[in-house]
């Protein structure tokens, strides 16, 4: 099971929206609406941003949402902040291993 | 306040045997449904093993036959027994609180709700 595809790198300046996208197939990303995102700082454990799409946890700021269109989901974050600036992993259930991960993107606030 | 604090890893050689626990807090380990999720160094997340509330486990390819994903409910606590260790095997492991969507018809691993701090694991000569 290949891992999710998503840009290697995005870049934004303060302010600005940015959107990262995350390309699976029918088997995950396109045949259920169980994605997630994930934020990764540097020595840190992943913190839960976005689950089911487009939906999110308390406390996850609204600058913060998700959408999926065919085997494609997307995060956009609106307004970046410099705290922002992180990893970020979109994940699927798949039918044929459970989980899979997508190989991450790293997010520079320029 | 949920809680989950992994330990247990180490500078391990290829063949040797390991085990990780992650200590819960704030919640009941047997309730819920549990995984453990790796990341090697400078590389992405990889799902490891899931437990259900209902004690049903689930692996991954990489680790299947190898490692053993288990609990024990008076001390809270989660296990990963890892055997046969291989240099590929290297990585941060981190406990996680899963949601899965449960039916007659199969079940769904949604996601990582709450998550460890990890413990690294460094197989080795």
């Amino acid at each position: 099971q290949s891992a999710l595809t998503q840009p290697a790198s995005v870049s934004g300046s303060p302010g600005q929206s940015i959107t990262i996208s995350c390309t699976g197939t029918s088997s995950d990303v396109g045949g259920y609406n169980y994605v997630s995102w994930y934020q990764q700082h540097p020595g840190k454990a992943p913190k839960l941003m976005i689950y089911d799409v487009s939906n999110r946890p308390s406390g996850v700021s609204n600058r913060f949402s998700g959408s999926k269109s065919g085997n494609t989901a997307s995060l956009t974050i609106s307004g970046l902040q410099a705290e922002d600036e992180s990893d970020y992993y979109c994940s699927s259930y798949t039918s044929i291993t459970t989980v899979v991960f997508g190989g991450g993107t790293k997010l520079t606030v320029l | 306040e949920v809680q989950l604090v992994e330990s247990g890893g180490g500078l391990i050689q290829p063949g040797g045997s390991l085990r990780l626990s992650c200590a819960a807090s704030g919640f009941t380990v047997s309730s819920n449904y549990m995984s453990w999720v790796r990341q090697a160094p400078g590389k992405g997340l990889e799902w490891v093993s899931i437990i259900y509330s209902g004690g049903t486990t689930y692996y991954a390819d990489s680790v299947k036959g190898r490692f053993t994903i288990s609990r024990d409910n008076s001390k809270n606590t989660l296990y990963l027994q890892m055997n046969s260790l291989r240099a590929e095997d290297t990585a941060v492991y981190y406990c996680a609180r899963s949601t899965v969507h449960d039916y007659v018809w199969g079940s769904y691993l949604d996601y990582f709700e709450y998550w460890g701090q990890g413990t690294l694991v460094t197989v080795s000569s």
